[in-house]
């Protein structure tokens, strides 16, 4: 069963604008972790934000973690057309933190 | 280039047949991961390696797959009498060895089982 699950499933905005996912997980965690996917490509790490934190920037990036929500998300501003890909949240269990578990993605389409 | 690779990139095979990639991790990461993704699907976990001891497999992992890395640096996944339900990208992932660090990814490879 999945732990994380991103929303939407797909997102399709013009270029410039902010584009916003959503990553909702079911039990607790040491950390979570977004990447990104181009398609048919490896993974890409983005960020890792940690239980302990709330929000975290890089870039054009900013994650913020609800831990009593459990869940995250992923802002990425002024996107751009390099910014089409797939982006996964990964999520460790607190009692395994060595295996990382990943939702089914959020595509996000730039259109130019 | 001193991130993960993954040879080969590429394999198709007809149903039946073995198949083995290879999985060359950073240097100096400790922890090595396999994982399975299937298309439109994030990656599942399979197994993961400490230096050269495997320490947790998925149940995903049934006995036809089998993985090693024998000297603590590369590792290799072998599938044995291949099925059609085993295409997928195949993805390795290297970290240190602390709890709760990076996974580092490397390109995949992806089967196809005709």
């Amino acid at each position: 069963s999945q732990q994380g699950e991103e929303d939407p499933q797909a997102l399709s905005i013009q270029e410039g604008e902010n584009a916003t996912m959503n990553c909702s997980y079911k039990t607790s965690i040491n950390n979570l972790q977004w990447y990104r996917q181009n398609s048919g490509r490896g993974l890409v790490h983005l960020i890792l934000i940690r239980s302990n934190e709330r929000e975290k920037h890089s870039g054009r990036l900013r994650v913020t973690l609800d831990t009593s929500k459990k869940s995250s998300s992923l802002l990425i501003t002024a996107s751009r057309a390099a910014d089409t890909a797939s982006y996964f949240c990964a999520t460790d269990l607190y009692s395994s933190a060595s295996k990382i578990i990943f939702g089914s993605g959020t595509r996000l389409s730039i259109r130019p | 280039d001193t991130g993960v690779s993954q040879n080969p990139r590429h394999k198709i095979t007809k149903r039946g047949q073995n198949v083995t990639f290879r999985c060359d991790p950073i240097s100096e990461h400790n922890r090595l991961y396999w994982y399975r993704q299937t298309l439109g699907q994030g990656p599942e976990f399979l197994t993961y390696f400490q230096n050269e001891a495997q320490l947790e497999k998925s149940r995903l992992l049934s006995d036809r797959f089998s993985a090693e890395r024998p000297k603590g640096s590369f590792s290799t996944l072998e599938i044995q009498r291949t099925e059609q339900g085993d295409s997928a990208m195949y993805l390795c992932a290297s970290s240190p060895s602390a709890e709760g660090e990076t996974q580092y990814f490397g390109p995949g490879t992806r089967l196809l089982v005709l």
